[in-house]
């Protein structure tokens, strides 16, 4: 069982450049999200997904945008990449559950450089 | 808005002791969910253990135990007989348990060393 699966685990851009952070999940979880993590700081949420074709802004979207046109796929877009984007981005997922206790599962990570 | 904070940055334990990292958050709701998370340096986030609200009982997972109190808003991890594995970054989430909403809340984390 993969669980959820983020490619590339490392990318270095230039200013400017544009770039699609991949995220797979093989659970068939409805809820998907995009988190960053700056160097000592815990996640802010970016994006997050409740199922096909329903996103919805997180604490920090701008400079992002997203899709999700599968149940499996949430693919995160960066339109004009800026040197406050680097970061290390994690996708989770996880189900709905009985009124949210279930955990998120999380990606491994891509550690993202804009220079 | 609901807030997580963990004040401790570092913590250090030694092998086989025992070792409690704090965690304090802020909600005006009575129902929501409160969850560890451990990141070694590979970097995965891994769910060590999870409270419901309106269980006054602590949760427990093998070595891992919490001090749940609702009314001064504090979730502590207890971690027994430490582990080299153990080290890691540990993340204290928030979750509410309205309906309709998807997010977490999570404070800025505790690097836990385990000293041989």
């Amino acid at each position: 069982n993969a669980g959820v699966t983020q490619t590339p685990k490392f990318r270095i851009l230039k200013i400017g450049q544009s770039m699609t952070l991949q995220c797979t999940q093989d659970m068939n979880h409805n809820y998907m999200y995009w988190y960053r993590q700056d160097p000592g700081m815990g996640l802010k949420l970016i994006y997050y997904s409740v199922g096909a074709g329903i996103t919805d802004k997180g604490e920090v979207p701008n400079g992002y945008n997203v899709s999700r046109s599968t149940t499996e796929d949430f693919p995160l877009r960066l339109e004009l990449a800026a040197p406050s984007q680097t970061s290390v981005y994690f996708c989770a997922s996880s189900e709905p559950g009985t009124g949210g206790n279930q955990p998120q599962h999380f990606g491994d990570g891509t550690r993202l450089s804009i220079l | 808005a609901q807030t997580v904070t963990q004040s401790q940055p570092e913590m250090s334990v030694q092998e086989a002791e025992t070792v409690t990292l704090s965690c304090t958050y802020d909600t005006s709701e009575s129902d929501y969910y409160l969850f560890w998370y451990k990141q070694p340096p590979s970097r995965q986030m891994i769910l060590v253990i999870r409270q419901e609200a309106y269980k006054q009982q602590n949760a427990t997972e093998n070595r891992f135990s919490v001090n749940f109190q609702k009314a001064a808003k504090s979730f502590s991890l207890k971690i027994s007989d430490s582990q080299l594995g153990d080290a890691a970054m540990y993340f204290c989430a928030y979750r509410s348990a309205t309906s309709g909403t998807y997010k977490y809340i999570f404070g800025t984390g505790t690097r836990l060393k385990v000293l041989a």
